[in-house]
């Protein structure tokens, strides 16, 4: 166990549906990272927040993709519309800014079906 | 374009040998080097890191090296367990204008055989 948990573990949805995942990173970790996973691939970039302000976002992050860290602590990951191409394992990483040695760590992930 | 290349992508082994992954990345400018381990279904932990510097780190029976002249790394593992099992992901960290970036490989998926 990292200190880094994400609800929920495991989502089924239907095609067109909207899901939402939620993030808890380690309290004093000021950064947090989405990032998504398909089978037999490292984790893609998605998005990063640096306290509540969102600093950059992947082009993988279409217009259906929302993330949200209202508050500087836990973050939301909205996928609307979901079509069958968004099924994969979703992780949340977090990371005390820090310098080159800064190291992410990284939730159990939420992983999602699409039928 | 900023790539982190590892191989080989699956390995078996039996438990109790050694064996060596690789990892080679065109990542610039270079800040830092990871090596995290991934167990089926769950996120990945960190094993090692490393800055330009360092040329080896040890976890255990992980040890991990950098040579950031010929841009590689190498994991090995010694006397490998079950519990060995798992994917490891190379990770290289970038710093341009001031924001992290983190550049994954598609990991090395390691089988250890009783």
């Amino acid at each position: 166990d990292t200190g880094v948990s994400q609800d929920p573990r495991h989502k089924i949805t239907k095609r067109g549906q909207n899901v939402t995942f939620r993030c808890d990173p380690i309290s004093e970790h000021n950064r947090l990272y989405w990032y998504r996973q398909t089978l037999g691939q490292g984790p893609e970039f998605l998005t990063y927040f640096q306290n509540e302000a969102q600093l950059e976002k992947s082009r993988l992050l279409s217009d259906r993709f929302s993330a949200e860290r209202p508050k500087g602590s836990f973050s939301t990951l909205e996928i609307q519309r979901t079509e069958q191409g968004d099924s994969a394992m979703y992780l949340c990483a977090s990371s005390l800014l820090g310098g080159e040695r800064e190291t992410q760590y990284f939730g159990p992930g939420t992983r999602l079906l699409v039928l | 374009k900023n790539q982190v290349e590892q191989s080989p992508q699956s390995l078996i082994i039996l438990e109790g040998k050694n064996c060596t992954l690789q990892c080679n990345y065109t990542v610039s400018p270079f800040s830092n080097l990871r090596w995290y381990k991934q167990d089926t279904g769950r996120g990945p932990v960190s094993l090692t890191i490393m800055t330009f510097s360092e040329n080896t780190k040890s976890n255990g029976r992980y040890t991990a090296t950098l040579d950031a002249d010929t841009k590689q790394s190498s994991l090995h593992i010694t006397a490998s367990q079950l519990s060995d099992s798992a994917s490891y992901i190379c990770v290289v960290s970038s710093f341009p204008s001031g924001t992290y970036k983190y550049i994954f490989g598609t990991g090395t998926r390691l089988k250890v055989l009783a």
